[in-house]
């Protein structure tokens, strides 16, 4: 079965500085794509990154990267030059190719940035 | 665009009464899904739409929780006897495609208390 563990509860990052949240995940399913989301204390789920199985390169969008590394099953999340608005909770989700359409996701890293 | 809608944004029932919630997805999207997510958790899978058909429902606690999507378009979730336990964000999310590798967007998300 498809499972996403973050071990971070919590990280306290100061602005400006580069912050990786960490996400492993499990399944056997050799296609599958990875997901990250930020929930602000608004509520609303916010796309930020995707990956897939395949890819051969480490996906970027903008602030954002994703270091995968496929051997490890690990797809750790890193924010450069945090920002005071990039405080709120950050979920990694997986969402296998066959069978089920669902989102997996793990519990959740709650990032605060200090001025 | 337009992104996901949902509505109520927040509702209050007493146990035992019967709630609706409603998701507007984007214009256009094929899959829809809804997921619960309780306090300090991150989302759990409840059902997927493709279209107006339901293919999975497995994530449904039980016979008292009810989804449709009649046209395709607009869906809701009901609930029907409401007990303490179902108090929680319910959150709607609809990607383009059926594929593994489609981005679900989410909507705002209805937070039910139920007293």
């Amino acid at each position: 079965a498809q499972k996403i563990t973050q071990t971070q509860p919590g990280m306290f990052v100061q602005e400006k500085e580069a912050v990786t949240l960490d996400c492993t995940y499990d399944t056997s399913d050799p296609s599958y794509g990875l997901f990250w989301y930020k929930q602000p204390s608004s509520g609303e789920m916010i796309f930020l990154i995707y990956q897939g199985s395949y890819d051969q390169q480490n996906a970027t969008e903008g602030r954002y990267s994703l270091n995968f590394q496929k051997a490890r099953k690990s797809a750790n999340l890193v924010i450069s030059a945090s920002q005071l608005g990039d405080s709120a909770m950050y979920f990694c989700a997986m969402r296998e190719a066959s069978g089920a359409q669902k989102l997996v996701f793990g519990q959740g890293t709650r990032l605060t940035i200090n001025p | 665009g337009a992104g996901v809608s949902q509505s109520p944004r927040y509702k209050v029932a007493k146990r035992g009464q019967d709630v609706a919630l409603r998701c507007d997805p984007i214009s256009g999207h094929v899959s829809l899904f809804w997921y619960q997510q309780a306090l300090g958790q991150g989302p759990e899978f409840l059902t997927y739409f493709q279209n107006e058909a339901q293919l999975d429902k497995s994530g449904l606690p039980s016979d008292r929780f009810f989804a449709e999507r009649p046209e395709g378009s607009v869906s809701t979730l009901k609930i029907q006897r409401t007990q303490q336990e179902d108090s929680a964000v319910y959150l709607c999310a609809s990607s383009l495609g059926s594929s593994g590798t489609d981005t679900q967007y989410f909507g705002p998300g209805t937070r039910l208390t139920v007293l």
